[in-house]
């Protein structure tokens, strides 16, 4: 069956650490890559999309994902944390035009 | 440009009664999906409709349907509500392939 996984369920971390969000997906063929960010009481927002060319895909609010194809991942990646990048984090893969979700990553960002 | 617009915010339902969420995309944007999102399952996709078509469907019971006006307003339809249907749904549009915009959702809560 065609999956998302997500690694972590819950990552605390302090200001100015570097975060890495891990995902994983098991699809064939041609996929659209796309991590969301859902601040608290908020809608969900897109961070970043991967359709082709560069692997590495730069995102809003100094927030990065790249795409190994090899590996089926798309991992999320930001150098340095703010307190205001507390949020849920949901990577997704669209196949054949349906949009399917990992669990989230629930980040909680310590001053 | 307005963003997506999901109506009613909040909605408490008796189980056994139907009821009926509405979706308004951004301007321009013909596909309109709609996703269901509860703590224990996450975010599970329902279906996509474009150009007044259902294109593509999750695994839902057909208690769970919907339609697409000309206007590509969307409206999601849940009948003989159960307690399990208690959740937030999501209503998500965009230009055909590219990626999903959502709204702010609509909570259900079923008792």
């Amino acid at each position: 069956a065609q999956s998302v996984s997500q690694h972590n369920h819950h990552v605390i971390l302090s200001e100015a650490a570097s975060l890495e969000l891990g995902c994983n997906y098991s699809y064939g063929g041609t996929v659209n890559l796309f991590w969301y960010v859902q601040y608290p009481g908020q809608h969900l927002q897109l961070l970043l999309k991967y359709f082709s060319g560069d692997p590495l895909v730069k995102g809003i609010k100094g927030f990065e994902a790249e795409f190994i194809k090899s590996k089926f991942s798309f991992n999320l990646r930001k150098p340095s944390v703010q307190w205001s990048d507390t949020a849920e984090y949901f990577c997704a893969v669209k196949s054949w035009g349906k949009l399917q979700f990992g669990a989230g990553t629930q980040v909680v960002v310590t001053p | 440009k307005a963003g997506v617009t999901q109506t009613p915010r909040y909605l408490i339902k008796t189980r056994g009664q139907q009821v009926t969420l509405s979706c308004s995309p951004i301007s321009g944007h013909r596909s309109v999906s709609w996703y269901q999102q509860t703590p224990g399952q996450g975010l599970q996709f329902l279906f996509e409709y474009f150009s007044e078509t259902q294109r593509n469907k999750g695994n839902f019971p057909g208690r769970f349907s919907g339609r697409q006006f000309s206007n590509s307003r969307s409206e999601m339809n849940v009948s003989t509500l159960e307690l399990g249907d208690s959740a937030l749904y999501l209503c998500a549009s965009s230009e055909d392939r590219g990626e999903a915009f959502f709204g702010q959702g609509t909570r259900l809560t079923v008792v």
